[in-house]
């Protein structure tokens, strides 16, 4: 099975921040990698799709990069509703695995 | 619209067999490229991938709990049924159904998990 590899496990961020979370792929998974965002209670929303596709709906502050086996999730100018647990989730081949998420806190 | 929900008991015992079922509308298992996945998640641990069905019977399974999963689907009702025996407390998570969908990209076709249930919390102990 594709591990995939979250970085880093948590962090703390300030309003208006620039966030960075990476994942590694522990093969080539080419740019079959999707994000989602997951808060307390609440089940999870596909935020990135094939690496760096917005998915509808979701603010343009969130951006996603990477191929092969690096990808990056940005979140420029975090907002108060952005705290939250983000996974990432290999689709290019069975079993799909996700990563161990990173949570965002407020600083 | 796209909504799922899933239904099934909140606890069971070890060793007895969980029978979960997601209802869904807005969407219809028979239309081609799309399916219904399983995903589960331990209280305050990671999400773990479970199965697949797609709308050409395709059964794709966790190779860790292969052996005790499976899916059907009932296309008429708009539902998908997980079964996994032999519960253990391990087992102990919230369990998604979600939507597979498709899109095509750049010339790339691929799927994704874009619409979610909310989830159905499954105790097991004796």
């Amino acid at each position: 099975a594709i591990q995939m590899t979250q970085s880093p496990s948590s962090l703390s961020a300030s309003v208006g921040d620039t966030v960075t979370i990476t994942c590694r792929a522990s093969q080539d998974i080419r740019n079959d990698l999707a994000w989602y965002q997951q808060k307390p209670g609440k089940a999870p929303r596909l935020l990135i799709y094939a690496a760096s596709s917005l998915q509808g709906g979701v603010p343009s502050r969130f951006s996603g990069s990477g191929s092969g086996t690096d990808f990056t999730l940005t979140i420029s100018s975090l907002q108060p509703e952005d705290f939250a647990t983000y996974y990432c989730l290999q689709d290019y081949s069975y079993p799909l695995t996700f990563g161990g998420g990173t949570k965002v806190e407020i600083k | 619209q796209i909504t799922l929900k899933e239904s099934g008991p909140t606890l069971v015992k070890p060793t007895q067999t969980l029978t979960l079922t997601c209802t869904f509308s807005g969407f219809s298992l028979s239309t081609s490229g799309v399916g219904v996945g399983w995903i589960r998640q331990p209280p305050g641990k990671a999400l773990e991938w479970l199965a697949l069905v797609y709308w050409n019977d395709d059964e794709r399974y966790s190779p860790s709990l292969n052996s005790r999963l499976t899916v059907t689907k009932d296309t008429s009702k708009n539902q998908v049924v997980l079964t996994m025996t032999n519960m253990d407390p391990v087992d102990t998570a919230t369990y998604y159904c979600t939507h597979r969908g498709n899109y095509y990209a750049s010339s790339i076709f691929g799927y994704y998990f874009d619409y979610w249930g909310q989830g159905t919390l499954v105790t097991v102990s004796s």
